[in-house]
């Protein structure tokens, strides 16, 4: 199985102050019809998890463009340019290249 | 708008059944591929199955292979799955998924989950 790597695993921010959660595969996430199945999820206190990011870097309808996701092959991150309080909450990396698809352990992005 | 309404979660004993639905709505189900995700209280998210969009194909994680089924009505819009000889380690919020017409792996929308619990 691919295994996702996220860190780090805690994640206080200050409002307004960028943040980066790292997310790294144990196999490359390119698939063989040249895409790379790298999605990344927020989970508010409470809520249903919301998809954010698919194929790597395309930011979801309704998605603010604070949040951008980057990278290739087995490295992939999320980033953050200007936390706002409704930004709390778990993200999760997760690929769905390989069977089976598997998750990242979560990042908690909280308040200092 | 797309719309995803799971029900059939509760409390069962050890070793019984259940079997969630997943209503579906503001899309035409029979052209995508569904998922079921898992969370187990206080944890991470877990893959479960997904199922292509005519059910010729089901997808499971190992773990649970043999013991859930997924399938799907497209002439209802609705997506299930059967979970059988259950144990304590499966009480989670499950979650339906909404995935892309061509593959699993997007889960572009998600419901809002129902509870499991599995307990004496």
């Amino acid at each position: 199985d691919v295994v996702m790597t996220q860190s780090p695993l805690s994640l206080p921010v200050t409002l307004g102050q960028p943040a980066s959660i790292s997310c790294r595969s144990s196999r490359s996430l390119v698939y063989i019809d040249g895409k790379t199945y790298l999605n990344w999820f927020q989970q508010r206190p409470g809520q249903s998890p919301r998809r954010l990011i698919y194929y790597v870097s395309n930011r979801d309808s309704g998605v603010p463009d604070r949040f951008s996701g980057s990278g290739s092959g087995t490295d992939f991150t999320l980033e953050i340019s200007r936390v706002e309080a409704e930004d709390i909450g778990v993200y999760y990396c997760m690929q769905g290249t390989h069977w089976p698809l598997t998750f990242g352990g979560g990042t908690k992005v909280e308040i200092k | 708008e797309v719309q995803l309404v799971e029900s059939g979660g509760g409390l069962v004993q050890p070793g019984g059944s259940l079997r969630l639905s997943c209503a579906a709505s503001g899309f035409t189900f029979s052209n995508y591929w569904m998922t079921w995700v898992r969370q187990a209280p206080g944890k991470g998210l877990e893959w479960v199955a997904s199922i292509k969009r005519d059910g010729s194909e089901q997808y499971y994680v190992d773990s649970m292979k043999g013991r859930f089924t997924i399938s799907r009505d497209n002439a209802r819009n609705s997506l299930y799955l059967q979970m059988n000889n259950l144990r304590a380690e499966d009480t989670a919020m499950y979650y339906c998924a909404k995935e892309e017409e061509a593959a699993a792996g997007l889960l572009d929308n998600w419901g809002q989950g129902t509870l499991v619990t599995v307990s004496s």
